[in-house]
C-alpha cells in the first residue's frame, strides 16, 4: 500500500526566509508524487509533480521540490517566502494500481510572518 | 473553461435526509473523483470514475453512491445523511493519461453539515 506522511502540522517562517515543508512517502515501486496548496475556503491548486527524471522539480509560484529516493522524501521548498504563501499544503502519492487516485498526507499549515 | 464546478457551496441537512452534491467539468476529462476533507486527516477518496458508465469505490465509500452517465457530470448521493458525513467535499477531474500520471484539478468544494 502507498502512503505519504507530513510530519509537521504547522510551519512558521519569516517573510524573505527560505521555507521547507516536509513529506516522506512509502510505495513499493516508483513513486508518482504531487504537491497541492489550499488557500482558505478554496479548493486545492496543483503546484508540481514528480514522475521521473531530475530530482529537483520546479513548479508554480516559485516553489520547487526535491525528490530523494534514499530518504524516501519529497520536500517542498521556496528560496524566499512571501506572506501570500501562507496556506495549507498537501503532499500526495498516486495510486499504484493504475487508477489516477491520490493518497494525501494530513497537510501542513504554513504561516509566513511579516 | 469553467474547470470543475460544484454545487451547492454550503448545505445543512438533518440526520436521515438525502441529497445530491453536483460536480461538472468542461475539460473533457475521462477521470473524475470525489474526496472528503476532515480536520487532521487530509483528503480521502470516496468514489471515482475512469469514464462514462464506469465507477468504483475509493477508501471511504460507505454511505455514498455515484453514477457517471455523461463525461461531464459526476454527482455524489447521500441516501441517508449521518453526522459522521459532516465534512468538506471536493470533486476532481483529470485526463486518464497525460501521458504521465495526470494532474488532477479540483473544484471549490461543498461544505456539508449534518445535524
Amino acid at each position: 500500500a502507498q502512503s505519504v506522511a507530513q510530519p509537521e502540522d504547522q510551519v512558521n517562517v519569516a517573510e524573505g526566509n527560505p521555507l521547507t515543508v516536509k513529506c516522506t512517502y512509502s510505495v513499493s515501486g516508483n513513486p508518482y508524487l504531487f504537491w497541492y496548496v489550499q488557500y482558505p475556503n478554496r479548493g486545492l491548486q496543483f503546484l508540481l509533480k514528480y514522475i521521473t527524471g531530475d530530482n529537483l522539480v520546479k513548479g508554480s509560484y516559485g516553489f520547487e521540490a526535491e525528490f530523494n529516493k534514499s530518504q524516501t522524501s519529497f520536500h517542498l521548498k521556496k528560496p524566499s517566502a512571501l506572506v501570500s504563501d501562507s496556506a495549507l499544503y498537501f503532499c500526495a502519492v498516486r495510486d499504484q494500481t493504475g487508477a489516477n487516485n491520490l493518497f494525501f498526507g494530513t497537510g501542513t499549515r504554513l504561516t509566513v510572518i511579516p | 473553461n469553467a474547470g470543475v464546478t460544484q454545487t451547492p457551496k454550503f448545505q445543512v441537512l438533518k440526520t436521515g435526509q438525502s441529497m445530491t452534491l453536483q460536480c461538472a467539468q468542461d475539460m473533457n476529462h475521462e477521470y473524475m473523483s470525489w474526496y472528503r476533507q476532515d480536520p487532521g486527516m487530509g483528503l480521502r477518496l470516496i468514489h471515482y470514475s475512469v469514464g462514462a458508465g464506469i465507477t468504483d469505490q475509493g477508501e471511504v465509500p460507505n454511505g455514498y453512491n455515484v453514477s457517471r452517465s455523461t463525461t461531464e457530470d459526476f454527482p455524489l448521493r447521500l441516501l441517508s445523511a449521518a453526522p459522521s458525513q459532516t465534512s468538506v467535499y471536493f470533486c476532481a477531474s483529470s485526463k486518464s493519461r497525460d501521458p504521465s500520471p495526470a494532474t488532477q484539478y479540483f473544484g471549490p468544494g461543498t461544505r456539508l453539515t449534518v445535524l
